[in-house]
């Protein structure tokens, strides 16, 4: 079992649709969680991170639920410019990050 | 503002051959990681160090050996590249939670 899963998509949504991403992760004791943007060809980018009260940034919310080992991602009146991989990120130990393979989001007019 | 910044970005070598990825970041930062990125497979890591003049192994360290001889450099060999090394590289520093990426380097052994 990976220890970090994400459903790959791809989810092809129109413009002002919501949309969530799911993210299970293994390691019980994993402290931190974050999301990651990833655009075509490019670097991860920190999107946000992820509270256990859940937290919200402008058109996005992050929740975590630890007793499931479970993390989301929402994101509201989706734009074109957010069709991008988005990648869940766990830290297992202050010296280590783990990845999820990303899940694909396309934006559509 | 450079941040994290990889070279070559793209390479092509051939199977036995060797090369270093040279990886420099400009924020003072204590960690450094190299990662290698496979379609389906996301991010995984293979070496990091915590500091100058330490190193130590990630998920797949296999095939690659690691040098942070400066606390802002750190680089990346393949002692005798594979076809399954192909890959795109990605290093990274970080501070607290926050891990910050270089660009990317494209790898093709053939």
């Amino acid at each position: 079992r990976k220890e970090v899963e994400q459903d790959p998509g791809p989810f092809n949504v129109p413009e002002g649709a919501t949309v969530a991403f799911n993210c299970t992760y293994s390691n019980s004791a994993s402290q931190s969680f974050f999301w990651y943007r990833q655009d075509c060809r490019k670097e991860p980018k920190l999107l946000m991170s992820v509270y256990s009260s859940g937290n919200e940034d402008g058109r996005f919310t992050a929740q975590l639920n630890r007793a499931s080992q479970y993390i989301s991602l929402l994101i509201r009146d989706s734009k074109l410019s957010d069709s991008a991989t988005y990648l869940c990120v766990v830290k297992p130990n202050n010296n280590d990050m783990r990845f999820g393979a990303g899940t694909r989001l396309t934006v559509k007019p | 503002n450079a941040g994290v910044t990889q070279t070559p970005k793209f390479r092509v070598l051939k199977t036995g051959q060797s090369m270093t990825l040279l990886c420099a970041q400009d924020m003072n930062h204590e960690y450094m990681y190299w990662y290698r990125q496979d379609p389906g497979m996301g991010l995984r890591l293979i070496h990091y160090s915590v500091g100058e003049g330490t190193t130590a192994k990630g998920e797949v360290p296999d095939g690659y050996n690691v040098s942070r001889l400066k606390k802002q450099n750190f680089l990346l060999g393949l002692e005798s590249a594979a076809p399954s090394q192909t890959s795109v590289y990605f290093c990274a520093s970080s501070f607290w939670n926050t891990i910050y990426f270089g660009e990317g380097s494209w790898l093709t052994v053939v």
